[in-house]
């Protein structure tokens, strides 16, 4: 059971390159989501999916792209990359069960520099 | 929109001393989770504790418990005998619950931390 799984680990992308950041869970959960993790401000939430073909924005979307074709997937696009998306991303995933959520499971992150 | 506030940047303590670690939040919902999340330097997100706003009981795990008051919006983590494996970042988070979707929607809503360091 590999949980939550985040290729790569890390990256390096010039300004102006396209990437996909790609996370997998292997726990049938229906919730999934990404954050970008920044010195002294914790984690936001750039976007977030409640179930295939379901995705909504978060609170820093901007320059980011996702689709959820699978329950399975759900991978990040960042469309032209600038230096200000320098930073380390985590997708997470998680359930419901009679009406009640439960915590997010996180995948160990990427750390993606643009220069 | 909701707000977590952590007002503890860091902390200090002495191996096997208990601390608490403080979070506020601000939100209209009535119904919601909160969480602790640990971050050790591995950088791997851990989750500590849950609790579920509507529950009036404190969760507890282990040497881990919170003190949740609701109307003060408080949602406090209390480390007993704490150990060296403690030092990390900890994080409170917010998750709204939807009942239309069936049980939330919109990801966790973090408070920017609190780096705690167990001294040997």
């Amino acid at each position: 059971n590999a949980g939550v799984t985040q290729t790569p680990k890390f990256q390096v992308l010039k300004t102006g390159q396209s990437m996909t950041l790609q996370c997998a869970q292997d726990m049938n959960h229906e919730y999934m989501s990404w954050y970008r993790q920044d010195p002294g401000m914790g984690l936001r939430l750039i976007h977030y999916s409640v179930g295939a073909g379901i995705t909504d924005q978060g609170e820093v979307p901007n320059g980011y792209n996702v689709s959820r074709s699978t329950t399975e997937d759900f991978p990040l696009r960042l469309l032209s990359a600038a230096p200000s998306q320098t930073s380390v991303y985590f997708c997470a995933s998680s359930y419901s069960f009679l009406g009640v959520r439960y915590g997010y499971t996180f995948g160990s992150g990427t750390r993606l520099t643009v220069v | 929109a909701q707000t977590v506030t952590q007002s503890q940047p860091e902390m200090s303590v002495q191996e096997a001393e208990t601390v608490t670690l403080s979070c506020t939040y601000d939100t209209s919902e009535n119904n919601y989770y909160l969480f602790w999340y640990k971050q050790p330097p591995s950088r791997q997100m851990i989750l500590v504790i849950r609790q579920e706003a509507y529950k009036q009981q404190n969760a507890t795990e282990n040497r881990f418990s919170v003190n949740f008051q609701k109307a003060a919006k408080s949602f406090s983590l209390k480390i007993s005998d704490s150990q060296l494996g403690d030092t990390a970042m900890y994080f409170c988070a917010f998750m709204k619950h939807d009942e239309y979707s069936g049980g939330g929607a919109d990801g966790l809503t973090f408070g920017k931390g609190t780096h705690l360091i167990i001294q040997p």
